[in-house]
């Protein structure tokens, strides 16, 4: 079965733009997965962000700004996230997830502490 | 407004049982798969079982033969049978939206504990 492997940590300036990895390690190529983006704040549920498979087919989560978008690495196999023009309420856990269909399982990445300096 | 409220968290002993319900409101329930995914304290997100609204179900492997994801369309509720609980079945759980987990509960604790 894959895993969905995440930085712990990844710490940026205030107004910055940040790229937080998503690795897929295991065998399948990223390629072939929708890539879902969710962000937690202390003592709060998970929210969704976004879904990224290709540049024809994703979407941002309700409400979720424009600073917010999804990419993918195909040469380091991962989904990638992106917020351009960092702000202080971007400090959060940040975790990637996807459905893998062979084993009809749902896999979380680990999850990227973000530090906004 | 979409709505997911869970309940039927608690203290209970190894070996114990517990039943959580999520409560639905704000769109059709019986369209949309909903999922059950918990997070023991300062750790990442782990998802449980997962239910078509027709009833077809997965789980993860750490939970099948313990666990029992059910609904009831006609009630809008989402329940999560929890059998044998271990220590390490410590965690808030949460119910979650869809196969994209667009919305989630405030979750409900279950702590497994002598």
């Amino acid at each position: 079965q894959p895993v969905l492997i995440q930085p712990s940590s990844h710490s940026a300036s205030s107004g910055a733009s940040v790229r937080l990895t998503c690795m897929l390690s295991g065998g399948p190529s990223v390629g072939d997965f929708w890539i879902r983006w969710y962000q937690q704040k202390p003592g709060n549920p998970p929210r969704y962000l976004l879904y990224y498979h290709s540049d024809s087919n994703k979407g941002l989560g309700s409400g979720v700004p424009s600073r917010f978008s999804g990419s993918k690495d195909e040469s380091a196999n991962a989904g990638v996230l992106r917020i351009s023009g960092l702000q202080p309420e971007d400090e959060a856990d940040y975790y990637c997830g996807s459905w893998h269909s062979n084993s009809k399982t749902w896999l979380f990445g680990g999850g990227t502490k973000l530090t906004v300096l | 407004e979409v709505q997911l409220v869970e309940s039927g968290g608690g203290l209970v002993q190894p070996g114990g049982s517990l039943r959580l319900s999520c409560a639905a409101s704000g769109f059709t329930f019986g369209t949309y798969e909903m999922n059950w995914v918990r997070q023991a304290p300062g750790k990442g997100l782990e998802w449980l079982a997962y239910i078509t609204g027709s009833g077809t179900i997965y789980y993860t492997n750490s939970v099948k033969g313990r666990f029992t994801i059910s609904r009831d369309n006609a009630r809008n509720s989402l329940f999560l049978q929890m059998n044998n609980l271990r220590v390490e079945d410590t965690a808030i759980y949460y119910c979650a939206r869809d196969e994209s987990f667009d919305y989630w509960g405030q979750g409900t604790l279950v702590t497994v504990s002598s």
